[in-house]
């Protein structure tokens, strides 16, 4: 079962880079890393998934080591409405509630 | 041309009342679940179904019962609510059960339990 653990919380201040670390040390081979926001009053939502080595969107970067035991989502130059609840989820197939264990993600404040 | 929508928003009642929230998925996806948020922010899985067809259910009360009379729509039905119960609860549906493709969420039903 690959579960997951992340920070409780991040603060930042507005245009700074942040970084969150998901450490997954029982990922199987066939698992996906994909990591989703939430806003406050909001339902989550995709930002950016990864199999290995390093992915790159319009909104952020996720970094993969060989051993995919962790990943690392980047946050370029935050700005306030970066503050959400970043979850990241790892799996292949949702055919087991394993495979779709959130937790409570970490928290990001972003402040000037 | 919401994705995914839930009714109602909020939802406040009695223990002991029964409630229904509806989830509907305008995506074409064969997948839909549903989650519960409690207080502290935990996002848990209750229930998925795959094409109609139950693939997850946690352990929940069988007091919680989800119904799809069709793959674009996931209800959610509780009976005899308690305190407990009082959570957000997220509907999201994806293309399949290969969690490559993205879960698009509803905006969430707030349920109040008094």
């Amino acid at each position: 079962l690959a579960k997951t653990t992340q920070p409780i919380s991040m603060d930042s201040y507005e245009g700074q880079e942040v970084n969150i670390t998901c450490s997954h040390n029982n990922i199987a081979t066939n698992d996906y890393i994909t990591w989703y926001q939430q806003f406050p009053s909001q339902g989550p939502r995709f930002i950016i998934q990864g199999y290995k080595t390093k992915v790159t969107n319009e909104v952020a970067s996720l970094f993969i080591p060989a051993d995919r035991k962790s990943s690392t989502l980047s946050l370029p130059r935050v700005s306030l409405s970066d503050t959400a609840v970043y979850y990241c989820l790892v799996g292949d197939r949702a055919g087991t509630a394993s495979k779709l264990t959130f937790g409570t993600g970490t928290r990001l404040q972003v402040t000037l | 041309d919401t994705a995914v929508s839930q009714t109602p928003k909020y939802l406040v009642t009695q223990m002991g009342n029964d409630k229904s929230i509806k989830c509907e998925q305008n995506l074409g996806h064969d997948t839909m679940y549903w989650y519960k948020q409690d207080s502290k922010k935990f996002l848990k899985i209750m229930f998925s179904y795959n094409n109609k067809e139950l693939i997850i259910n946690e352990t929940v009360p069988n007091r919680f019962s989800p119904k799809s009379p069709d793959k674009a729509h996931l209800n959610l039905h509780i009976n005899s609510l308690e305190l407990g119960d009082s959570a957000v609860y997220f509907c999201a549906s994806s293309q399949d059960l290969s969690l490559y493709n993205e879960q698009f969420f509803g905006p969430g039903t707030r349920l109040t339990v008094l």
